[in-house]
C-alpha cells in the first residue's frame, strides 16, 4: 500500500496567518492528490483535486501543489471557518490511502 | 440537491452484523464509482471499499476483506456495505462518497465528492 505522511501532525495559528501542509507519498504518485477539510461531527468536504485544482465554491485563499512525491496545501491568509483537520489522500493506487491528518487550531 | 443519506448504524455485538445502506438523490448515481470510508472515534479517515458503477467490480481494504461486501442497486439509487463478523475495531463512522473522474494534465485522476454524513457503528459487548 501506499503510505501518506502528513505534517504536522497539528498546529496553531492566528486569523491571517499564512498555513502551509505537506504531505508525502512512500513512492511516486504523480498529481493523483487530494485534499478535503473536516470540521468536528461533520463529513469532510473536497478543496483540492488532482494536486491543484481548486474545487468549486472552495475560496481562493486556498490552493495546493506539488507532483511525483511532495505535496502542499497552503491557506493564504487564515480565517475563523478554517480551523478545522486537513486530509490529503492518494488515488494513484486503486487501494485508496489518506494522509493522518493536520489539525489547525486558533492560536 | 445532491445528497447522499447512510443509514443502518447502531449498537451490535462482536460477531455480528450489520447492514449500511447510502440513498442517493439529486446525483446520477448509476454513472459512478462508489465508495466507503470509515473513522474510528478520535482518529483519521480509512477507505474500506470501492464498487464500479456498474457492480461488476468491487475492491477492499485487507482491514474487511472477508468480511465485509459492498454491492449496489442502481434502479434504487442506492449503495449497501453487508458487515460480518464484525470486531470492535470495525467501531467508527461509516461515510459512503461518490467518486468523480477526469482527465487533468494528461491523468486519469479521481476524487470523492460528495460524501454523506456518516452513520455510526459500534461493536460492543
Amino acid at each position: 500500500d501506499i503510505q501518506m505522511t502528513q505534517s504536522p501532525s497539528s498546529l496553531s495559528a492566528s486569523v491571517g496567518d499564512r498555513v502551509t501542509i505537506t504531505c508525502r507519498a512512500s513512492q511516486s504518485i504523480s498529481s493523483y492528490l487530494n485534499w478535503y477539510q473536516q470540521k468536528t461531527g461533520k463529513a469532510p468536504k473536497l478543496l483540492i483535486y488532482a494536486a491543484s485544482s481548486l474545487q468549486s465554491g472552495v475560496p481562493s485563499r486556498f490552493s495546493g501543489s506539488g507532483s511525483g512525491t511532495d505535496f502542499t496545501l497552503t491557506i493564504s491568509s487564515l480565517q475563523p471557518e478554517d480551523f478545522a483537520t486537513y486530509y490529503c489522500q492518494q488515488s494513484y493506487s486503486s487501494l485508496i490511502t489518506f494522509g493522518g491528518g493536520t489539525k489547525v487550531e486558533i492560536k | 440537491e445532491v445528497q447522499l443519506v447512510e443509514s443502518g448504524g447502531g449498537l451490535v455485538q462482536p460477531g455480528g452484523s450489520l447492514r449500511l445502506a447510502c440513498a442517493a438523490s439529486e446525483f446520477t448515481f448509476s454513472n459512478h464509482w462508489m465508495h466507503w470510508v470509515r473513522q474510528a472515534p478520535g482518529k483519521g479517515l480509512v477507505w474500506v471499499s470501492h464498487i464500479n458503477s456498474d457492480g461488476s467490480t468491487t475492491n477492499y481494504a485487507d482491514s474487511v476483506k472477508g468480511r465485509f461486501t459492498i454491492s449496489r442497486d442502481n434502479a434504487k439509487n442506492t449503495l449497501y456495505l453487508q458487515m460480518n463478523s464484525l470486531r470492535t475495531e470495525d467501531t467508527a463512522v461509516y461515510y459512503c462518497a461518490g467518486d468523480k473522474r477526469g482527465y487533468i494534465n494528461y491523468n486519469y485522476v479521481n476524487w470523492f465528492d460528495p460524501w454523506g454524513q456518516g452513520t455510526l457503528v459500534t461493536v460492543s459487548s
